[in-house]
């Protein structure tokens, strides 16, 4: 099993572009979720997922949007990218009552 | 809604010695709490976690961590460390039973000196 992978592992934009993080996973979790790691400030949840088509927003949502299509699949967008958004995105999974699966993260840079 | 303090940012020792990062914890719910390790440029790896029963969870590499409900901690400790345990270290808690919403500390650093 690959587990839980993440494209692009590096990225820099300018503002006011758009990208789209792609995370996918293999273990048929359930659950999914979008962090962003700032230096000092620990993970923050941005968005989560408990199946295919369900979605909620976590602690920092602005600026930021999810969809769920497939159980494997949890893509975050940034529409109107801002220097605010630099930071390091990671993407989890997990089954109901246990351990979060991380992937191993995407450094945007935002200009 | 949950909270978790980690009261030391860095953590500087020698090799072979002992050490312990606190983690501290505030609910009002049931939580189940965790460790999580980050090696540099990498994503976060499980170290250990209390879901209930025994309130001394361990590591196989050697770490240890004891749930204290009555003063809401959840201190992990290593009676010897090596230089490979260099890392950062995140303590999370969430809410027993829940969609399993991490909230992270904000982190401890250690640093094994040779």
């Amino acid at each position: 099993n690959a587990g839980v992978t993440q494209t692009p592992k590096f990225r820099i934009l300018k503002i006011g572009q758009s990208m789209t993080l792609q995370c996918t996973q293999d273990m048929n979790h359930n659950y999914m979720y979008w962090y962003r790691q700032d230096p000092g400030m620990g993970l923050k949840l941005i968005y989560y997922s408990v199946g295919a088509g369900i979605t909620d927003k976590g602690e920092v949502p602005n600026g930021y949007n999810v969809s769920r299509s497939t159980t494997e699949d949890f893509p975050l967008r940034l529409e109107l990218a801002a220097p605010s958004q630099t930071s390091v995105y990671f993407c989890a999974s997990s089954s109901q009552g246990t351990e979060q699966f991380f992937g191993p993260g995407t450094r945007l840079t935002v200009l | 809604a949950q909270s978790v303090t980690q009261l030391d940012s860095q953590v500087p020792v020698f090799e072979e010695a002992p050490v312990e990062l606190r983690c501290n914890y505030s609910s009002s719910v049931s939580v189940y709490l965790f460790w999580y390790v980050q090696y540099p440029n990498q994503g976060l790896q499980l170290l250990l976690k209390y879901l209930s029963g025994s309130t001394l969870v361990e590591s196989i590499n050697g770490f240890e961590a004891e749930f204290n409900k009555s003063q809401t901690s959840f201190h992990l400790r290593k009676p010897s460390v090596h230089i490979s345990d260099t890392a950062e270290y995140f303590c999370a808690v969430t809410p027993s039973g829940g969609y399993n919403k991490l909230i992270f500390g904000a982190g401890t650093r250690l640093a094994v000196h040779p």
